[in-house]
């Protein structure tokens, strides 16, 4: 079956650091990959889409400055938020999509803290 | 853009009776799928029913929901709660195959009560 795993799972970061996350998708070729976050109390906002052998797309209020994304094959994808405040905590979640499939599949999730 | 709209942040019901979540939606496009992800507690979203086909009832593990493109709604239904059906529930929309990216509602959490 289709997996995604997320790694790390939890982190903490101090304010100002900068933290790195991978997803990988197991079992089906991930052609596309969609970052979200989950801050608290809210629903799931949009950060970027990423697809293969195409240009990263940003949602406004994001941008790659802040959160850089690497999508270098079918299986692989990585995020980093740069200089981490209060406001970047919350529950990242990426959703990896096989080409021509409506179905996204999320893998569990990395939960930042930032003190 | 596209949004999801589910109009009730928590429903609370006593185990046994009928659930019903409201999602409405409003994309330009034609042929939108919609779909209802459940979240338990420190788990991430996990699918639970997908549609694409106008006024087609599709089932999973005891819900159920139609697509109805006339109204714009994919509400969520089941017959009887269970304490186990405890959860957000998330409705999301995708404009088509070709785009990757959800738009998510704000989720409704459902709580059962013995």
């Amino acid at each position: 079956g289709a997996l995604v795993y997320q790694y790390p799972r939890r982190t903490i970061c101090k304010s100002g650091t900068s933290m790195r996350m991978e997803c990988q998708a197991v079992g089906f070729q991930a052609t596309s990959v969609a970052w979200y976050r989950q801050s608290p109390q809210k629903t799931f906002e949009l950060i970027a889409l990423s697809t293969v052998n195409s240009a990263i797309k940003y949602e406004q209020n994001f941008t790659q400055e802040k959160f850089p994304i690497s999508h270098p094959n079918l299986s692989f994808s990585s995020m980093t938020v740069l200089n981490a405040y209060l406001e970047d905590r919350g529950l990242y979640l990426c959703g990896a999509r096989m080409g021509g499939q409506d179905t996204q599949y999320f893998g569990p999730g990395t939960r930042l803290l930032v003190l | 853009g596209d949004s999801v709209t589910q109009t009730e942040g928590l429903v609370t019901l006593t185990e046994g009776l009928p659930v019903m979540l409201n999602c409405t939606y409003q994309t330009i496009y034609s042929n939108p799928f919609l779909f209802w992800y459940v979240q338990h507690l420190n788990e991430s979203p996990r699918l639970l029913l997908k549609s694409f086909t106008d006024n087609k009832r599709t089932e999973h593990q005891g819900f159920h929901a139609t697509l109805h493109k006339s109204s714009s709604s994919f509400h969520l239904q089941k017959s009887s709660a269970q304490l186990s059906d405890s959860a957000l529930y998330y409705c999301a929309l995708i404009r088509t195959q070709v785009v990757g990216q959800l738009t998510f509602g704000r989720g409704t959490r459902l709580q059962v009560y013995a």
